[in-house]
């Protein structure tokens, strides 16, 4: 499986953004179990979504994930300076984990 | 909290072993509902799923990799490892332990705990 995302996007403070998660096998279903994490410059991965939609008690509630159009896709709404990050997505099957690419989110 | 901690040499020869270690602290290892696993970042390139073990020891693997990778857990020592044998310079990244929802649970569960990631280098 790959998996793939946009190499990079910019957007300005204050907009809603939306980065997707596409897998070469077929639409992103549920069953993916997608999963989105945040990655600074120096720091450690930090988990954001999983099962697509679901968050965790630490995820600001500006992010968000969705399934739309056969793709997973987190969308940033009132995109904040400290947002700028790399964004991977991950996809689960068949007891495999996929990364995508990575996304890297710039706040201009 | 669950912490997770990598350690394990910073630089490793080239065709030598790397062993890498995840110490656990703020939960027990032996849950039912969870899998342990390692994740690198190589320079320039994105995350990649190494592979995780079950509690009881059942190892899952990147079938994409040829990384001559081990996985083990130590449940006395709330701890699991992973061993790459015959290294290149392929294998130079930041590697990070994780935890995340056994595989027939996955989707309740998610990836939720990062180690900090330990940097190892492969050179002569």
């Amino acid at each position: 499986t790959v998996v793939t995302q946009e190499p990079s996007v910019t957007v300005s403070p204050g907009e809603t953004v939306t980065l997707t998660c596409n897998s070469d096998t077929g639409a992103v279903t549920g069953g993916h179990s997608t999963n989105w994490f945040q990655r600074k410059p120096g720091q450690a991965p930090r988990a954001l979504i999983y099962s697509a939609t679901r968050t965790y008690s630490w995820t600001p509630a500006r992010f968000s994930g969705s399934l739309v159009g056969g793709k997973a896709a987190l969308t940033v709404s009132d995109v904040r300076p400290e947002d700028e990050a790399d964004y991977y997505c991950l996809l689960y099957y068949s007891s495999v984990l996929t990364f995508g690419g990575g996304t890297k989110l710039t706040v201009l | 909290q669950l912490n997770l901690q990598e350690s394990g040499p910073g630089l490793v020869k080239p065709s030598e072993t790397l062993s890498l270690t995840c110490s656990v602290s703020g939960d027990a290892i032996n849950s039912a509902n969870y899998y342990w696993g390692w994740i690198r970042l190589a320079p320039g390139k994105g995350l990649e799923w190494i592979g995780s073990v079950s509690h009881t020891g059942v190892p899952s693997y990147n079938p994409s990799l040829r990384l001559r990778q081990t996985i083990s857990v130590d449940t006395s020592k709330n701890q699991f490892s992973l061993k790459m044998t015959s290294v290149t310079a392929a294998h130079t990244a930041v590697y990070y332990c994780v935890r995340h929802g056994a595989f027939p649970v996955f989707y309740y569960y998610g990836l939720d705990v990062w180690g900090p990631g330990t940097t190892v280098t492969v050179s002569s």
